[in-house]
């Protein structure tokens, strides 16, 4: 089955970076786009960008630009999330999700990496 | 960036009522429109894609419809396990944005 396994909690201090993984297994990973969905505590979706694994081509949202890294490692089947000068405000559960290249409906998650940034 | 208005916030239902969540969005989307289901300490599960395509395994007591820039989001009859946050998402255009969501309590 399909399956998005993500890497464990962090707790970051503030100007510091990040780096969530996305494993994923069950189907053919060059096939389809992940994106990274952010949820900050109490709050609504926000989506951060997406990366064709097929090529790399990625595109983020213009907040995230400067900060974001999005990668994948077609050898192992992971996505990248890597997100610099940290502060409280990102402080959220990072999802990885699955699209269909070109219909951005995301269809499998992962389970979430809960970030902590704190001093 | 497209901005997508969902209401209500929040709703309180009965069991077996049919309730409506609306998304309007803030440019033509062309039904580009997907439903979630989001329960406490979860991830997000899709229902709806493309405005009114049911998601594979899900049940048809859930539906969405679109006219122009507004979608409904249908349950026709509630159940007790759908007490969860609903949210629309919009992806005509970057950057792909989301309702502010709806909680959804039972009576």
């Amino acid at each position: 089955q399909v399956l998005l396994v993500q890497s464990g909690a962090e707790v970051k201090k503030p100007g510091a970076s990040v780096r969530v993984s996305c494993k994923s297994s069950g189907y053919s990973f060059t096939s389809y786009y992940v994106h990274w969905v952010r949820q900050a505590p109490g709050q609504g979706l926000e989506w951060m960008g997406i990366i064709n694994p097929n090529g790399g081509g990625t595109n983020s949202a213009q907040k995230f630009q400067g900060r974001v890294s999005l990668t994948t490692d077609t050898s192992t089947n992971t996505a990248y999330l890597e997100l610099s000068s940290l502060t409280s405000e990102d402080t959220a559960v990072y999802y990885c999700a699955r699209s269909p290249p070109g219909r951005s409906y995301f269809g499998y998650w992962g389970q979430g990496t809960l970030v902590i940034v704190s001093s | 960036d497209i901005q997508m208005t969902q209401s209500p916030s929040s709703l309180s239902a009965s069991v077996g009522d049919r309730i409506t969540i609306t998304c309007q969005a803030s440019h033509d989307i062309n039904d580009y429109l997907n439903w979630y289901q989001q329960k406490p300490g979860q991830a997000p599960k899709l229902l709806i894609y493309d405005a009114s395509n049911l998601e594979t395994g899900v049940s048809s007591r859930f539906s969405g419809s679109a006219s122009g820039t507004n979608f409904v989001f249908t349950i026709s009859s509630l159940q007790p396990e759908d007490i969860a946050t609903y949210y629309c998402q919009q992806y005509d255009s970057l950057p792909f944005t989301f309702g502010q969501g709806t909680k959804l309590e039972i009576k």
